[in-house]
């Protein structure tokens, strides 16, 4: 697989490749942390969501890796299938129930079949 | 699954025209925000409503925005005299505790 910043637009894999999209977040009181996916003209689609007491979370096919000391996190993707093209976010929060999400810049995973 | 409805999916209009959004949230979510996403940039946040006001609002959301919950069903944000730099997807989030679960298919503002 391959690992990008967010400062690069565009992650290209091939199928069943792991991807590995990173993100930087700026806030360092931010705790709370979440993927969205969006296709195109759909809104963001909730992916998988970490707090900050916790270092990693898997869902299916999906793993999100925090690391606060440096203000990391990142987005794995295992076997990654055509479908999961698309523009991926990292979004950050303060806990809160009335706090904003704040997104990061997006990055486009292509899959090439 | 429950999900958050927005109409229209795509507004044009001419600049200077007023517009209203309109967004069905969750029944029983006590949080509502609205987003804007410039075409291909990043989702920013205009602002945040809970108990009938405004919570917090962003440096987009100048006097020309307004949002209401009039019914306590609908959720709308208002532009009242809409310029070209107001075209973008807006997005509707409708939210319980701190789950961000919920966003809105969104609508396309085009503004001439």
């Amino acid at each position: 697989g391959e690992s990008v910043g967010l400062h690069l637009p565009t992650l290209s894999v091939q199928e069943g490749d792991n991807s590995i999209i990173n993100c930087a977040y700026s806030n360092s009181a931010s705790d709370y942390f979440i993927w969205y996916k969006q296709e195109s003209g759909k809104g963001p689609q909730f992916i998988i969501d970490i707090r900050s007491n916790m270092d990693k979370r898997q869902g299916q096919r999906v793993t999100v890796l925090l690391n606060k000391t440096v203000k990391h996190l990142s987005l794995q993707i295992a076997a990654t299938q055509p479908g999961d093209s698309a523009v991926y976010f990292c979004a950050e929060k303060v806990t809160g129930a009335n706090s904003k999400l704040t997104f990061g810049k997006g990055i486009t995973l292509s899959v090439r079949p | 699954e429950p999900e958050v409805t927005q109409t229209p999916s795509h507004q044009v209009t001419q600049m200077g025209q007023e517009v209203i959004l309109r967004c069905v949230p969750i029944s029983n979510h006590l949080y509502f925000y609205w987003y804007r996403q410039i075409l291909g940039q990043k989702v920013e946040f205009l602002v945040s409503f809970y108990n009938n006001e405004i919570s917090e609002k962003s440096e987009i959301f100048d006097d020309q925005f307004s949002v209401e919950r009039p019914d306590g069903s609908n959720f709308t944000l208002k532009i009242r005299s809409t310029k070209l730099e107001d075209s973008a997807m807006y997005f509707c989030a409708s939210v319980v505790g701190e789950l961000f679960r919920f966003f809105g298919p969104g609508t396309r503002l085009t503004v001439l």
